[in-house]
């Protein structure tokens, strides 16, 4: 039973560009989570979906980024007009539901590098 | 904000060592505490968690305890062995304004070096 899978696994952009982040959940789960780590920090919350919907976007910040997990595919996390600052590794999670115990398994990350 | 924090950010032991790591939290509302690591280049790991309805729970190796009434939780692994060595995050889960329990808080890290 593969994990939550993420590509690419490193990623670098000049600023301006645009990074597009996939996140493939666990076999069975339809709930996805997005992080975002800086160095040596730990890790925030970004945005929830579910499929076709966002449920909890709070930690997305409101501009150049968005996220979508589609009907059929991986959920995208889009960066627009990357800068340096948006340097860090993004994390996704999946969850089989959102229940109080519901355990959020991670993959193994993309690490974007804006130059 | 609130916030999940750890008292302290680094941790050397010996093998065959117990270990303990600690962290604060602040949300008196946190329904929910897990324990992850994290290897270097990759993503956090479950280890074990804790409903706030206990104060205990053991694992193979690791034992969480929660202190609500400081607010306090803290990891205990026995026997440390050098495949420990990691960075440790605990975090915590609450219902926000009626929402679902879908946010996870994190604490900063404790990087622990198990020592041959």
């Amino acid at each position: 039973n593969a994990g939550v899978m993420q590509n690419p696994r490193h990623l670098v952009r000049r600023r301006g560009q645009e990074a597009r982040l996939r996140c493939s959940p666990m076999k069975g789960h339809s709930h996805v989570y997005w992080y975002r780590q800086l160095p040596e920090e730990g890790l925030k919350f970004m945005v929830y979906l579910q499929k076709e919907n966002i449920i909890d976007e709070s930690g997305m910040p409101k501009e150049r980024f968005s996220a979508e997990f589609p009907k059929e595919g991986p959920s995208i996390l889009r960066i627009q007009q990357v800068v340096r600052g948006d340097s860090a590794a993004y994390f996704c999670a999946s969850s089989t539901t959102t229940g109080v115990t519901d355990t959020q398994y991670f993959g193994p990350g993309t690490r974007l590098t804006v130059l | 904000g609130e916030s999940v924090g750890l008292h302290l950010p680094t941790l050397s032991v010996q093998e065959g060592d117990n270990s303990i790591i600690n962290c604060a939290y602040s949300n008196s509302a946190s329904d929910y505490f897990i324990w992850y690591k994290q290897e270097s280049g990759k993503g956090p790991q479950f280890i074990i968690d804790i409903r706030s309805n206990m104060d205990k729970r053991q694992g193979q190796r690791v034992t969480v305890l929660l202190n609500k009434t400081v607010k306090h939780l803290s990891l205990q692994i026995a026997a440390t062995q050098p495949g420990d060595s990691a960075v440790y995050f605990c975090a915590e889960k609450f219902r926000a304004g009626g929402t679902s329990y879908g946010k996870l808080t994190f604490g900063q890290g404790t990087i622990l070096t198990v020592h041959p």
